[in-house]
């Protein structure tokens, strides 16, 4: 079964800077995808951005990329140009073909002005 | 034209009361789940349905039940509510096929038990 850690329970980011939230993982599988997820003060829980284990390329979404370090089980996600509304609890989460989704414990991102 | 709603969003209850909350999706997807976040926000799942047939059932109380009428609908009843019930339930729903597994998740409902 899959595990997911977050080591960092809270960071800070000034506006406009650059932000790097870790997370590492664990499974046997080969064929598996990675997420994170955001949520904000409202609750919702909103995709950020995803990575199949098999593609060698780093995802990106705008602002957001991964560094996805297959080796290493580490899947780590980089905010460019943080904005206030970035600011929020992010999860990493793992999935293996079929299975549950399991989420890390979050980090909670503060963005300064 | 919500993807994935719930409902209630709040609900505040006596220790020992029956509860249950609702949760329907208009994705056309054919698998939905029951996360519980707890107040150290860590998000675990509870149960998912793929086409009606209950496919991951974790170590729940079985004062839990879920019920999904169709693949459209999964609903969660909780008998004898306690103190420790007290969380966000999210009801997310994916489709199962794709491989990604992406989940997309209700707004969430807060229950608090007195």
């Amino acid at each position: 079964a899959q595990t997911v850690t977050q080591s960092q329970p809270e960071m800070s980011v000034q506006e406009a800077e650059t932000v790097t939230l870790s997370c590492t993982y664990d499974t046997s599988e080969s064929d598996y995808y990675l997420f994170w997820y955001k949520q904000p003060p409202s609750r919702q829980m909103i995709l950020v951005i995803r990575q199949e284990a098999y593609k060698q390329q780093n995802a990106t979404e705008n602002r957001f990329s991964v560094n996805f370090q297959k080796a290493a089980k580490s899947f780590s996600l980089k905010i460019s140009d943080s904005q206030l509304g970035d600011a929020a609890m992010y999860f990493c989460a793992a999935v293996e073909y079929g299975n549950k989704l399991v989420f890390g414990a979050g980090t909670i991102l503060r963005v300064k002005s | 034209d919500t993807a994935v709603s719930q409902t209630p969003k709040y609900l505040v209850t006596q220790m020992g009361n029956d509860k249950s909350i609702k949760c329907e999706q208009n994705l056309g997807h054919d698998t939905m789940y029951w996360y519980k976040q707890d107040s150290k926000k860590f998000l675990k799942i509870m149960f998912s349905y793929n086409n009606k047939e209950l496919i991951i059932n974790e170590t729940v109380p079985n004062r839990f039940s879920p019920k999904s009428p169709d693949k459209a609908h999964l609903n969660l009843h909780i008998n004898s509510l306690e103190l420790g019930d007290s969380a966000v339930y999210f009801c997310a729903s994916s489709h199962r096929g794709s491989g990604a597994n992406v989940l997309t998740f209700g707004a969430g409902s807060r229950l608090t038990v007195l």
